[in-house]
């Protein structure tokens, strides 16, 4: 079944630098890779999706990247904020007669002030 | 975005006693939804796949007899604990989604068990 990997699993950036999480998954077919951002105590919150027809997807400070060969993609925050302190977690998603997701571990980011 | 609202955010209870907890898709329907598992500082565990109208699909380990899920429309799914222990406290999260590949989550419940 599909695996996903997460590195790295804590992460410390000065306020203004920028944060890179990286994930790679196992099954090819995977097709579907949303990133979401947990708040302490609160639900994961949806931040950025791409499909396995794009490469790279911007939105604001947030990006994502697709390596299909190498099946890597890795979300990037620039300027980043203490507000974007928080757990990232990276998924892939396949279809098998419904989409299934499969989480990776989670990276803990700390932006210091 | 799509808003997914779980009730209550948190719940404390004896040991014996069943909780229910009730995740609603607010703005959109939502054929299947989710629930997950967190113990701290981990990641997401998928309990169970919630379908409207149908019996509800439980991964590998998880007693269906013990968590009873209820997906009753298309914007409505619950989850019983049933019989709680202190070993079921957790934080549990639903999700939803409005299409085939996005999911949207709950803001999660904590379950303490007494």
């Amino acid at each position: 079944g599909e695996n996903v990997e997460q590195h790295p699993s804590t992460l410390s950036v000065q306020e203004g630098d920028s944060a890179v999480i990286k994930c790679t998954y196992s099954d090819s077919a995977s097709n579907y890779f949303p990133w979401y951002k947990q708040e302490l105590g609160k639900g994961p919150q949806l931040i950025i999706d791409i499909r396995s027809n794009v490469g790279e997807k911007k939105d604001q400070r947030i990006a994502v990247t697709l390596n299909k060969t190498a099946k890597h993609f890795s979300l990037h925050i620039t300027e980043t904020q203490p507000e974007d302190s928080a757990v990232y977690f990276c998924a892939a998603s396949i279809w098998t007669g419904g989409f299934k997701t499969i989480f990776g571990a989670g990276t803990r980011l700390f932006v210091k002030a | 975005g799509a808003v997914v609202s779980q009730h209550p955010s948190w719940v404390i209870c004896k040991s014996g006693t069943s909780v229910k907890i009730e995740c609603r898709s607010l703005d959109f329907q939502a054929t299947t939804m989710f629930w997950y598992r967190q113990f701290p500082k981990q990641s997401l565990m998928l309990m169970a796949t919630s379908n409207e109208g149908s019996k509800a699909t439980y991964e590998q380990g998880v007693e269906k007899d013990k968590f009873l899920i209820n997906h009753a429309s298309l914007t409505l799914s619950t989850l019983t604990v049933t019989s709680a222990h202190p070993e079921d406290s957790s934080f549990y999260i639903c999700s939803a989604r409005p299409n085939q590949e996005t999911q949207y989550f709950g803001p999660g419940t904590r379950l303490l068990v007494l």
